[in-house]
């Protein structure tokens, strides 16, 4: 079974700077997608990245970027410019790939980030 | 396009009673797939859903139950309501199930 580690529980950045988040999985999986889920104080679960394993080219969005160490099975996510509304509890999750069917997506336990003013 | 849309948003119930949340995908998706979520267990997987027929199920007693309709709506069921049955209940939608999936906000439900 695929399991997933987010080692900070809780962290916290000045507005403007630059935060990484940390993820860790383990797979025995060579085909499968990770994310950055972003909770805010709403509970809307909104998507902020995704990486396939197959791409060596990490993922970026906007001011969100990944780190993404096959090898080492690592999937980290920097912030830059933070801004108070990236105030949210960040999950990490991972999902086999597969042609047919359904695979759930595995969650990590999060990340509190809080931008402060 | 109108993203997931959940109902209702908010519910109490008492131990012993039953209750349906309804989750509509966002249009032209066909996979529905609900999570659990909790302080203590995180985000588990409970069901998924694709045209009309259950694919996958994660590890929850039968009091839990689902359904989907023709139109990709989707309504999950828990019977005999426990007091570790409160959480927030999130429903997922993608185009075939094997793609990202896309959150609804969610039903918080409260079991007294």
């Amino acid at each position: 079974a695929q399991t997933v580690t987010q080692s900070q529980p809780e962290m916290s950045v000045q507005e403007a700077e630059t935060v990484t988040l940390s993820c860790t999985y383990d797979t025995s999986e060579n085909n499968y997608y990770l994310f950055w889920y972003k909770q805010p104080p709403s509970r809307q679960m909104i998507l902020v990245i995704r990486q396939e394993a197959y791409k060596q080219q990490n993922a970026t969005e906007n001011r969100f970027s990944v780190n993404f160490q096959k090898a080492a099975k690592s999937f980290s996510l920097k912030i830059s410019d933070s801004q108070l509304g990236d105030t949210a509890m960040y999950f990490c999750a991972f999902m086999k790939g597969t042609n047919s069917g359904n695979t759930p997506l595995v969650f990590g336990k999060g990340t509190r980030l809080s931008v402060i003013a | 396009k109108a993203g997931v849309t959940q109902t209702p948003r908010y519910l109490i119930k008492t131990r012993g009673q039953q209750v349906t949340l309804s989750c509509s995908p966002i249009s032209g998706h066909r996979s529905v797939s609900w999570y659990q979520q909790t302080p203590g267990q995180g985000l588990q997987f409970l069901f998924e859903y694709f045209s009309e027929t259950q694919r996958n199920k994660g590890n929850f007693p039968g009091r839990f139950s689902g359904r989907q309709f023709s139109n990709s709506r989707s309504e999950m069921n828990v019977s005999t309501l426990e007091l570790g049955d409160s959480a927030l209940y999130l429903c997922a939608s993608s185009l075939r199930g094997v793609e990202t999936q896309y959150f609804g906000p969610g039903t918080r439900l409260l079991v007294l």
